[in-house]
């Protein structure tokens, strides 16, 4: 059973358009969501992250909207830029616990329309 | 400030053979993580340490994957013997704190003929 699901599986948009990427999970214990980029060749990095407190957090072009009713959280892109053409994933953890373990979607990637 | 370092970055080897990859997590990082990506299933987690003590090995990897954490600042990932469905990127993360994202290295490629 997949426990964190992310849509849609390939995502394309012009350049300057706002890109959203879905994410939703099944365990409602989960509290923190980072959001990681990843480049061909490259390890997942992170881009930006949420706690289950808030239901907002931006960072530049990068913002997470996150519904804990819905177990439902997605990252919006604005202004999407060449540079942004990667793979998303969204992860969730029980820090609760004291662990950073995540589990993982199995990412969107994003690219833009040349 | 040093990120997390993993070598080799490619391996090519043999069904059968013995293969160890090495990772060097951030310094003062107490937890630490080996993933495996492939497109198919994603990233799955293999092995989690917690202050050098095993936390969890990866069920479904048990039997041919196994990982040590020697001291605080080396892990190794022994897979024996490797099999063609091996061939994945192996990742190894590392973090310290509550509600602090594990940070990567940029993975070892390994190609199982």
């Amino acid at each position: 059973q997949q426990q964190v699901r992310q849509s849609p599986q390939s995502l394309t948009v012009w350049e300057g358009e706002t890109a959203i990427l879905n994410c939703s999970y099944e365990n409602s214990a989960f509290d923190y969501f980072p959001w990681y980029q990843q480049f061909p060749g490259e390890g997942p990095a992170l881009l930006i992250s949420i706690l289950s407190v808030s239901d907002k957090k931006e960072d530049g072009r990068f913002t997470i909207f996150f519904n804990k009713r819905e177990k439902k959280l997605s990252l919006h892109i604005a202004d999407s830029q060449p540079g942004d053409s990667a793979t998303y994933f969204c992860a969730a953890s029980l820090p609760g616990t004291g662990s950073n373990r995540l589990t993982f979607g199995k990412g969107t990637k994003f690219s833009l329309i040349p | 400030d040093a990120g997390v370092t993993q070598t080799p970055r490619h391996e090519v080897a043999e069904k059968g053979q013995t293969i160890i990859l090495k990772c060097e997590p951030v310094s003062g990082h107490n937890d630490l993580f080996w993933y495996r990506q492939t497109k198919i299933q994603g990233l799955e987690l293999l092995s989690y340490f917690r202050s050098k003590s095993l936390m969890e090995d990866g069920g479904a990897f048990k039997d041919r994957f196994k990982a040590e954490m020697l001291n605080s600042s080396f892990s190794t990932l022994k897979i024996q013997p490797t099999e063609p469905k091996d061939s994945a990127v192996y990742l190894c993360a590392s973090s310290f704190g509550t509600y602090q994202a594990p940070l990567f290295g940029e993975g070892t490629r390994l190609s199982v003929l």
